[in-house]
């Protein structure tokens, strides 16, 4: 059964950079999309960005500026980095996964349990 | 980017009564869209997908329609842990989700 664990600071400076790392154990990180979403306190979700297994990224235009998301195939692991944060940043940051094709899209099927990050100093 | 709009915002109704949820899209998703529960503490749980696939696990009495712009998410008769917010999503462009609906014990 594939699992996501994420890891990381869970206090960050305001205008430092925040930066998380989701690892999948029980299974390939080949051949699915890996992506990262937030969920401030008391609020709903909100899509940060993703990548394929292959390298290919796509990002929340309103991130877009502050955003990388990168894959270490060898490790099984992908990994978060959002810029010149503010307290707006403080959320529970989740990783998940998600598998589509032509005509096809199977949802995010597998989720982290989230990590709180908080911005402050 | 495509704008979900979900309706109501929150529902108040009983254990065994019928939950009839809706997502509106700004622009057609095509069937691209997926449903999920969230409970508090819990990361969301996929429930549906494609519009109307129920997820591995998932009870027979959810059940998603729609395509295009208007999407539903139907649970037949409530159990008192179907009592949490549910989000739609979108994989049509990119990806956005929809604002919630809160499903409370009236």
């Amino acid at each position: 059964q594939v699992q996501l664990q994420e890891s990381g600071p869970g206090l960050v400076r305001p205008s430092e950079t925040l930066s998380l790392t989701c690892t999948v154990s029980g299974g390939s990180i080949r051949g699915y999309y890996w992506t990262w979403i937030r969920q401030p306190p008391g609020k709903g979700l909100e899509w940060i960005g993703y990548i394929y297994y292959s390298g290919s990224t796509n990002y929340n235009p309103s991130l877009e500026s502050r955003v990388t998301i990168s894959v270490d195939t060898s490790k099984n692991q992908f990994s978060l980095r959002l810029r010149s944060v503010t307290a707006a940043d403080t959320a529970v940051y989740y990783c998940a996964r998600w598998e589509e094709g032509v005509n096809y899209y199977y949802g995010m099927d597998v989720w982290g349990q989230g990590t709180t990050v908080i911005v402050s100093s | 980017e495509i704008v979900l709009t979900q309706s109501p915002a929150t529902l108040s109704l009983s254990p065994g009564e019928r939950a009839t949820l809706s997502c509106r899209a700004s622009h057609s998703v095509s069937g691209y869209l997926a449903w999920y529960q969230q409970k508090p503490g819990q990361a969301p749980r996929l429930l549906i997908y494609d519009a109307s696939n129920r997820a591995t696990g998932i009870p027979a009495r959810f059940s998603g329609s729609g395509s295009g712009t208007d999407f539903t998410l139907t649970i037949s008769s409530l159990e008192p842990e179907d009592f949490a917010v549910y989000y739609c999503q979108q994989r049509s462009s990119w990806l956005t989700f929809g604002g919630g609906t809160k499903v409370e014990i009236k």
